[in-house]
Order: structure tokens, then C-alpha cells, then sequence
């Protein structure tokens, strides 16, 4: 079974429309990443995440790390059609030294 | 120029033939890693490593082998390639940070194994 589980694995949205993407991990965690790939391309680094409660944005993305229920998610607003692709996150266990990631969330924004 | 460049970009091959993937950074960066990515599983780690003379084993490495020949530059080989094997294939640097840091990806590389 996957550390880190993402819900939906899928998701389909009207533009416009605002959505959550949720990252939920199987150990406690010590640092929450959110990249983004486009389809078929390398991934974009978006937000890291350390403290519990801690919250980030940038433009209309913005994500939470829940450290006590040992999830974040992932908030877009008005969702635009460049919003589109694959959101991953990830995260680095205590002593691990490297990141684990879920298995991602495919985002489609119909006009 | 992009920050981390993986040659080649696509790549078509035979089952048994031996294939080497190779990545280049100019971030400066300790740590390199190789990851594959498959519809529905995420990425996987297959290798990794925090200098030239440290290289450690991911959760997927058998049939992989990796080099680490400078700072700049790791290279993965496929011995002998097999169709599981098809993958998207990415490489990526990382800041060295107390839980593992930001890490910086290439834009894949392609394999298919026929």
C-alpha cells in the first residue's frame, strides 16, 4: 500500500469552478510537497510544507498540512484551464532523507 | 539552458539490450536521484545518491544499475532491458535540508521496451 494516498485520483471541473485535492499519509509527517506535472513533462515544484497548521498560496493554489490528522490538501480557486495536469505529493519521513511520493491526482478544467 | 537535462529524451529498445539513461545538472546540488513513473503509481525511487562516493538503493532498483560519475552528472543503465521496464523516466537534484528538501526535476525520458 502506497504511504501517501491522494483523493480523487481523477478529478474533472468546469472552469471556473474551485476544487481540493487531499494528500493523506500513513506515517507522521515531517514535510509536505505539492509538485505539479504537466502531462508527459518533469514536475514543477509548487509549495512545501513543514509545521502543522502551516498554510501556503500562491496565485490561486493554495495548500494546508494538517499535521494531526497527518493529511494537506490542495485548494485551487476559480480553476482555469492552465490549472490543468497531474498534482503530486510528497513528503520525507523522519530519517529517510528522500521524498515518497502518492500516487497523483489528474486534473482536467472543461471550458 | 534548463537546470537538469536528461538525454535521451525518448527512446525505443529490445528486450536484453543494455541502455543507459543519462542526467546532467547545473543547480550545483549533492543530491541526485532516478525515479519512474507509471500510470497510478506515482513516482518510485529507484536510486539515489547524496555525493559522488554515496549511492543507495531505492525502493526499485533490481534490474537498475546507476553511475555517479561528478557532481553533475548520473547516469542510470538498464542491463538488459525487459517490457516492465517501460516507463517515464525522471531525474531529479536536491537541496540537502533536514527532512530531505525541494528537489528539482529533469523532463523525462521516455522508455520503451518492446
Amino acid at each position: 500500500s502506497q504511504e501517501l494516498e491522494q483523493s480523487p485520483q481523477s478529478l474533472i471541473v468546469q472552469e471556473g469552478k474551485n476544487l481540493t485535492i487531499n494528500c493523506t499519509s500513513s506515517k507522521t509527517l515531517y514535510g509536505l510537497y505539492w509538485y505539479k506535472q504537466k502531462y508527459g513533462e518533469g514536475l514543477i515544484f509548487l509549495m512545501m510544507l513543514q509545521k502543522g497548521g502551516e498554510e501556503k498560496s500562491h496565485e490561486k493554489i493554495t495548500a494546508k498540512l494538517d499535521e494531526k490528522k497527518q493529511q494537506s490538501s490542495l485548494h485551487i480557486t476559480a480553476s482555469q484551464p492552465s490549472h490543468a495536469g497531474i498534482y503530486l505529493c510528497g513528503s520525507s519521513f523522519q530519517g529517510a532523507q528522500k521524498l515518497v511520493f502518492g500516487q497523483g491526482t489528474r486534473l482536467t478544467i472543461n471550458p | 539552458d534548463a537546470d537538469v537535462t536528461q538525454t535521451p529524451r525518448n527512446r525505443i529498445t529490445k528486450t536484453g539490450k543494455r541502455i543507459m539513461l543519462e542526467c546532467s545538472q547545473t543547480k550545483g546540488h549533492d543530491r541526485m536521484y532516478w525515479y519512474r513513473q507509471d500510470p497510478g503509481l506515482g513516482l518510485r525511487l529507484i536510486y539515489y545518491s547524496f555525493d559522488v562516493k554515496d549511492i543507495n538503493k531505492g525502493e526499485i532498483s533490481d534490474g537498475y544499475s546507476v553511475s555517479r560519475q561528478a557532481q553533475a552528472k548520473f547516469s542510470l543503465s538498464l542491463e538488459s532491458a525487459i517490457p516492465n521496464q517501460t516507463a517515464l523516466y525522471f531525474c531529479a537534484t536536491g537541496t540537502t535540508g533536514r527532512w530531505g528538501g525541494e528537489q528539482f526535476f529533469g523532463p523525462g525520458t521516455r522508455l520503451t521496451v518492446l
